[in-house]
């Protein structure tokens, strides 16, 4: 599985896009981009994945560049809840979820 | 919100002493998985079972064993607990592991060992 960049921590305020950024300069052809978050003390939560195309759902957009080296998730209108680490994970077809430290994003008033 | 519980939620124990998390699911997943969360390390996969008697280890299965009987019902066993398994363990359960296919976890359960 590829291995993920992604920076430590971000701030947003509240009602702003919240954009974040990864990169998976080694990804293969056939892996996906997956991301989940974590709430405090809370499980994991899936947000979204993509192969190749822009993905949206009712929680963020995925926006992957055309050579899938790095990939952005969108939180268009962020809120106070959606404070929380972001994981970024690319995933073939095994059976590992391989966490990185992720992103500590901070929504502010 | 998929249907996955585990128990105990909190857990004190002394060294030595054996533990088993219990992990439920009611979504029929064929996929069950165990991870524990260290500060500074993310989750680790502990082991996975794909399906009834089917079990694998992850990167961290030193210490502790599974067993999974019934699809819905994956246990995770300390046999002799020590300080280094402090730790929060999630479960998790997907339908396969293939792309695509995403894991849903339950709340965790936050084990100290004294």
């Amino acid at each position: 599985d590829a291995k993920t960049t992604q920076p430590t921590s971000m701030d947003c305020a509240e009602g702003r896009a919240a954009n974040l950024p990864c990169n998976h300069s080694t990804i293969s052809g056939n892996e996906y981009v997956y991301w989940y978050r974590q709430i405090h003390s809370q499980g994991p939560q899936y947000i979204i994945h993509g192969l190749k195309n822009n993905e949206t759902n009712e929680m963020a957009s995925l926006i992957i560049t055309e050579d899938r080296k790095s990939s952005t998730l969108i939180l268009p209108h962020a809120t106070l809840r959606d404070t929380a680490v972001y994981y970024c994970i690319t995933k073939y077809n095994t059976d590992k979820l391989i966490f990185g430290t992720g992103t500590r994003l901070q929504v502010f008033p | 919100d998929a249907g996955i519980t585990q128990s105990p939620r909190h857990k004190v124990t002394e060294t030595g002493t054996p533990v088993t998390l219990r992990c439920h699911q009611t979504e029929n997943h064929r996929y069950m998985y165990w991870y524990r969360q260290d500060p500074g390390h993310g989750l680790r996969l502990i082991h996975y079972s794909y399906g009834v008697k089917d079990t694998d280890k992850g990167e961290v299965s030193d210490g502790y064993s599974v067993s999974r009987s019934k699809t819905e019902d994956f246990l995770l066993t300390l046999e002799s607990a020590t300080s280094s398994q402090t730790s929060v363990y999630f479960c998790a359960i997907s339908e396969s592991p293939g792309g695509g296919n995403e894991q849903f976890f339950g709340p965790g359960t936050r084990l100290t060992v004294l």
